[in-house]
């Protein structure tokens, strides 16, 4: 069975300093893995995702993420955090191959970022 | 485009009553999906459909229905609300069912069953 890790359920960092939010997986097979970031009252929205070649992803304002398949890891990164990256964040993989669509797109339970002025 | 629609944003019901969540997309996006968001639990996928006439059930369908007789509408039915069933529920849809395709979500609705 798939799943996804988050081990920190709050990251602070302070604004113009790098941040990182962690994620690993574990799945049988291959992984799609994606991230997805919530501000407060609102939908999820999409930042980036991996699903093949360079293992080093760029996404939205700014963020980027690294796989690491030996650590089954896809921690989200970013040179310099804003006040306003402030959110939840969510990770989530998919089974490359999987054949039920329904059951094999499993989160993470969300890490809170809190950037300080 | 309007992207992923859901009404009403916020709902309280009493045990036992029964309500429906609408979902609608402009997109013409072939896969829909019904989340719901428990703190510390990520989101846990209720049902899904992967075209018109097409659903499925997801990790934890128990109290709810859906049907998909359009494209663009996903409703979900909460047939005998209970208060294990207050939580945040989310529509998200994608272009296809594909694997690698990103959702798009919803705005959400914040259900209270008291």
């Amino acid at each position: 069975a798939q799943s996804v890790a988050q081990p920190e359920d709050q990251v602070n960092v302070a604004e113009g300093n790098p941040l990182t939010v962690k994620c690993t997986y574990s799945v049988s097979g291959n992984p799609y893995l994606f991230w997805y970031v919530q501000y407060p009252n609102r939908g999820l929205q999409f930042l980036l995702k991996y699903i093949t070649g360079d293992n080093l992803v760029k996404g939205s304002y700014g963020f980027e993420a690294e796989f690491n398949k030996s650590q089954t890891s896809f921690h989200l990164k970013k040179p310099s955090a804003l006040v306003s990256d402030s959110a939840l964040y969510f990770c989530a993989v998919r089974e490359k191959g999987a054949r039920n669509y329904g059951q094999n797109f499993v989160f993470g339970p969300g890490t809170r970022l809190s950037v300080l002025p | 485009n309007a992207g992923v629609t859901q009404t009403p944003k916020f709902q309280v019901l009493k045990t036992g009553q029964s309500m429906t969540l609408q979902c609608a997309q402009d997109m013409n996006h072939e896969y829909m999906s019904w989340y719901r968001q428990d703190p510390g639990m990520g989101l846990r996928l209720i049902h899904y459909s992967v075209g018109a006439g097409i659903t499925d059930q997801g990790e934890v369908p128990n109290g709810y229905n859906v049907s998909r007789s359009t494209t663009e509408d996903f409703p979900l039915r909460l047939l005998s609300a209970a208060p294990s069933q207050t939580s945040v529920y989310f529509c998200a849809s994608s272009y296809t069912s594909g694997h690698t395709d990103t959702q798009y979500f919803g705005p959400g609705t914040r259900l209270t069953v008291l």
